[in-house]
């Protein structure tokens, strides 16, 4: 069936390292993505977002890489910091402007 | 801040009873969302409101109610509540840019159902 998902519900790194959040979906006609970050007792918020005409794109020390013929998708977060650690959820965007998240990662930087 | 505004920010109540919570969208957005989020489930879309009226459903139960009133705001209604209700609400308003559509979340609430 459809999904969102994510490949690892956690993720542990050391504070100066990069980090690597992936998602997966199944649906083809999915056109547009977005990564949420999530701390503790707090909202969603919005990181960064990727169109499907699009590979790649960059914004402040975060990197959202587009695979279309893997359906696949990843944040990479340079230099991670304490700061930085929180659950990472991305978002599907399917037709009719609904939104599906997958379950997030927990992401933990290490001091 | 995303500018989105949610009331209360906890509640606690009892099985069998009604809480209604209260969103604020962004200034000028249109689009109220309402999503759930439990502790083993990621965001589960409810209901989405346009500009005063349903555009669309999700996963919501037919307990669960919701508007959008004159001024934008909504209101989602949860009523012969249950203890697997006890979540994490969230709305968002969504601007339109690009052809694309942009979710900003308010903070939440947390509903505990005793």
């Amino acid at each position: 069936g459809e999904s969102v998902g994510l490949h690892l519900p956690t993720l542990s790194v050391q504070e100066g390292d990069n980090s690597i959040i992936n998602c997966a979906y199944s649906n083809s006609a999915s056109d547009y993505f977005i990564w949420y970050k999530q701390e503790s007792g707090k909202g969603p918020q919005f990181i960064i977002d990727i169109r499907s005409n699009m590979d790649k794109r960059q914004g402040q020390r975060v990197t959202v890489l587009l695979n279309k013929t893997v359906k696949h998708l990843s944040l990479q977060i340079a230099a991670t910091q304490p700061g930085d650690s929180a659950v990472y959820f991305c978002a599907e965007n399917r037709a009719g402007n609904q939104f599906y998240f997958g379950t997030g990662t927990s992401l933990t930087v290490i001091p | 801040d995303s500018g989105v505004t949610q009331t209360p920010k906890h509640l606690i109540t009892a099985t069998g009873q009604r809480v209604t919570l209260r969103c604020s969208p962004r200034s000028g957005d249109l689009s109220v969302y309402w999503y759930q989020q439990s502790l083993d489930q990621g965001l589960q879309f409810l209901i989405q409101y346009y500009n005063g009226e349903e555009r669309a459903k999700g996963n919501i139960l037919e307990r669960f109610s919701a508007q959008q009133f004159p001024d934008l705001h909504s209101e989602l209604n949860l009523s012969s509540l249950e203890l697997g209700d006890s979540a994490l609400y969230f709305c968002a308003s969504s601007v339109l840019s690009g052809g694309q559509e942009t979710q900003y979340f308010g903070p939440g609430t947390r509903l505990l159902v005793l």
